[in-house]
């Protein structure tokens, strides 16, 4: 079955390290993305790709780096530069927009 | 910029119909989307619809859009306890290259 997965579910850091979360798909897709929920809040955007080796920054990408290395991942870095990490980490990913965005089950990260 | 706008919270009873509503800002937005997320879990896709539209639906779900006031609204029949979620409208933003979420509706249903 074709998805997004993301890894892993649940996620705990020392304040001042570096973490990196995990984001792959299957779906063939160009775009992925990442955002950032805080409780009972929206989505943000923090980083996207359209395409390999190309990605641009979104609403709230500082203290946050990306890779896209291979079309299937799209690895998100939570560096200790970012001055409240906690939070629950979506990927998504798409064919490319207007096509529906395809979300992946989350990251829970919790820096402590 | 967008600005998508959603109310916090919505309470109905199960076999009751919902109407979640939606406002936006952006009049170029070419297509709208609504998603439902779950407890613990990612967004899942429910509809979307294309601007030139004024109704879509499906199944239970029917989506009404008033271009004129930038209002968009979908409506859930014969609610039921599973459709206990938050759910999250969203339009694309004027370069089409990344979507702008609202901040959600709580959607409670009661037995």
């Amino acid at each position: 079955d074709g998805g997004i997965t993301q890894s892993p579910k649940y996620l705990f850091r020392k304040e001042g390290q570096n973490v990196t979360l995990s984001c792959e798909q299957n779906l063939n897709h160009d775009a992925m993305y990442w955002y950032r929920q805080d409780p009972g809040q929206g989505l943000r955007l923090i980083y996207y790709s359209q395409i390999v080796n190309d990605f641009q920054k979104g609403d709230i990408a500082e203290g946050y780096s990306v890779s896209r290395e291979k079309k299937e991942s799209f690895p998100l870095t939570v560096t200790s530069a970012q001055k409240n990490p906690t939070a629950f980490y979506l990927c998504a990913s798409s064919i490319r927009l207007p096509s529906p965005l395809h979300f992946g089950n989350g990251t829970r990260l919790t820096v402590t | 910029g967008e600005d998508v706008e959603q109310s916090l919270f919505l309470s109905v009873r199960e076999g009751d119909s919902s109407v979640i509503n939606c406002t936006y800002t952006d009049s170029s937005s070419t297509y709208l989307y609504w998603y439902k997320q779950e407890p613990g879990a990612g967004l899942q896709l429910l509809t979307y619809i294309f601007s030139n539209m004024d109704m879509k639906q499906d199944q239970r779900l029917t989506v009404l859009l008033n271009k004129k006031d930038k209002h968009l609204s979908l409506r859930i029949a014969d609610t039921q306890t599973g459709d206990s979620a938050i759910y999250f409208c969203a339009e694309t933003n004027n370069a089409g290259n990344m979507l702008t979420f609202g901040g959600g509706t709580r959607l409670m249903v009661k037995p």
